[in-house]
């Protein structure tokens, strides 16, 4: 089946600092690739939907100067969370799909925690 | 009104025990329906996806959509202790500039040895 990964696995920073998430698609393209951040218990919340070579469509009340993503190839995409704080603390996962209609497959997560 | 409602449980069953996890919604445009079961701290891992009404088996799984009554079903027979996870439902429609994905808030399964 398909494969997505993800780097780091989980990161501990101080607050102010900014932190790289890597999600790839590890045995097909990515045409689309997701972001989301989950909270204990709860399910997820889509931050936002990246298409290779464009700009990522942010979902509502997400900043897009604080939530940077880049998808700058088929199989990678950034999700780059700048001068982050406690609060921004959570579970972010991302997911990628090859064709418009296709199901998501899911990276196994990164947990951030900001000191 | 959410437009995906599933039961977040938790629901904890004996071992052999027959599950029944459930999802309905509001959305009639929707066309694709999946089944996930995450583990604690891991990512969703897809375990059913189908696109019409009717039944889809797969091992001890199977799914079931009603389209008229906007209701989905997962069922798992001889639930095991390694089945103990949060189960997501998930529902696709087509909309302008591509396929629009929503979660249900997910069912915590626990099954007991």
């Amino acid at each position: 089946g398909a494969v997505v990964s993800q780097h780091p696995s989980w990161v501990i920073c101080k607050s102010g600092t900014s932190v790289k998430i890597e999600c790839r698609s590890l045995d097909f393209q990515a045409t689309t690739m997701f972001w989301y951040r989950q909270f204990p218990k709860q399910s997820l919340m889509l931050m936002a939907t990246s298409n290779e070579g464009s700009k990522a469509t942010y979902e509502q009340g997400v900043e897009k100067d604080k939530f940077l993503i880049n998808h700058a190839s088929l199989t990678l995409s950034t999700l780059t969370v700048t001068s982050a704080h406690p609060e921004d603390s959570s579970f972010y996962i991302c997911s990628a799909r090859d064709r418009p209609g296709e199901t998501q497959y899911f990276g196994p997560g990164t947990r951030l925690l900001v000191l | 009104q959410k437009e995906v409602e599933q039961d977040p449980g938790p629901l904890s069953v004996p071992e052999g025990a027959i599950v029944s996890l459930n999802c309905t919604y509001s959305n009639s445009a929707f066309q694709y329906f999946m089944w996930y079961r995450q583990y604690s701290r891991k990512g969703p891992e897809l375990l059913m996806y189908t696109y019409s009404s009717g039944n889809k088996e797969d091992g001890r799984f199977t799914a079931q959509v009603d389209k008229s009554s906007k209701y989905i079903s997962l069922f798992i027979r001889d639930s095991q202790p390694s089945d103990s996870a949060t189960y997501l439902c998930a529902m696709s429609e087509s909309r302008t500039g591509g396929f629009k994905t929503i979660f249900g808030a997910g069912t915590r399964l626990f099954v007991k040895a």
